[in-house]
């Protein structure tokens, strides 16, 4: 069975703490990872795109990788306003989404 | 561009009301689809659209319909509501060339 599972669940940082968190997956038939930012009330927003194994992405302070069995979003000297979920979705012939990692950035 | 919206953004209703949700989106985007946000769980797919007059099921459908008469417009249609539906409901849409979906901002659904 298709499955995504990420983690830690939540994340405590200080800021200026740099951290990474993880999305490990077993799909049949990988077309793409996704990673995106949700904040409290809102709709997620996209990020970041991955194809393949080797693949990396960067967007400020964001960086998402990818190898054959998981994915990482490193957090480079996170700021209190990076504070959000943070969404794993992986596209095999349907969208599989993980659970988040909460995210806590103090100042 | 407003994007993609939804209204309302939270109802209440009592068992056995029905509703419908409100989902539109300005980006001429062949794709549209309906997610619900539970705690502890990832997103799932409710039902989704590859362009108007053409539906089907995702991952958990019963309990809802959907209709798409025009590219701009996906409405969710809770016949019957029963308190399993409380939940957070999402709309997405994107292009049929891009994996990438933008999200509403949401329905925050209590079914009493």
């Amino acid at each position: 069975e298709d499955q995504v599972t990420q983690s830690p669940e939540a994340l405590r940082l200080q800021e200026g703490e740099s951290s990474s968190l993880n999305c490990s997956y077993t799909v049949s038939g990988l077309r793409g990872l996704f990673w995106y930012r949700q904040d409290p009330g809102k709709g997620p927003e996209f990020l970041f795109t991955l194809y393949s194994a080797g693949e990396e992405k960067e967007k400020e302070r964001l960086k998402a990788t990818l190898t054959k069995k998981e994915s990482f979003l490193h957090i480079t000297a996170p700021k209190p306003e990076d504070s959000a979920t943070y969404l794993c979705a992986v596209n095999t012939d349907k969208l599989i989404f993980g659970t988040g990692t909460r995210l806590q950035v103090f100042p | 561009n407003a994007g993609v919206t939804q209204t309302p953004k939270f109802q209440v209703l009592k068992t056995g009301q029905s509703m419908t949700l409100q989902c539109a989106q300005d980006m001429n985007h062949e794709y549209m689809s309906w997610y619900r946000q539970d705690p502890g769980m990832g997103l799932r797919l409710i039902h989704y659209s590859v362009g108007a007059g053409i539906t089907d099921q995702g991952e958990v459908p019963n309990g809802y319909n959907v209709s798409r008469s025009t590219t701009e417009d996906f409405p969710l249609r809770l016949l019957s509501a029963a308190p399993s539906q409380t939940s957070v409901y999402f709309c997405a849409s994107r292009n049929w060339d891009s994996q990438t979906q933008y999200f509403g901002p949401g329905t925050r659904l209590l079914v009493l």
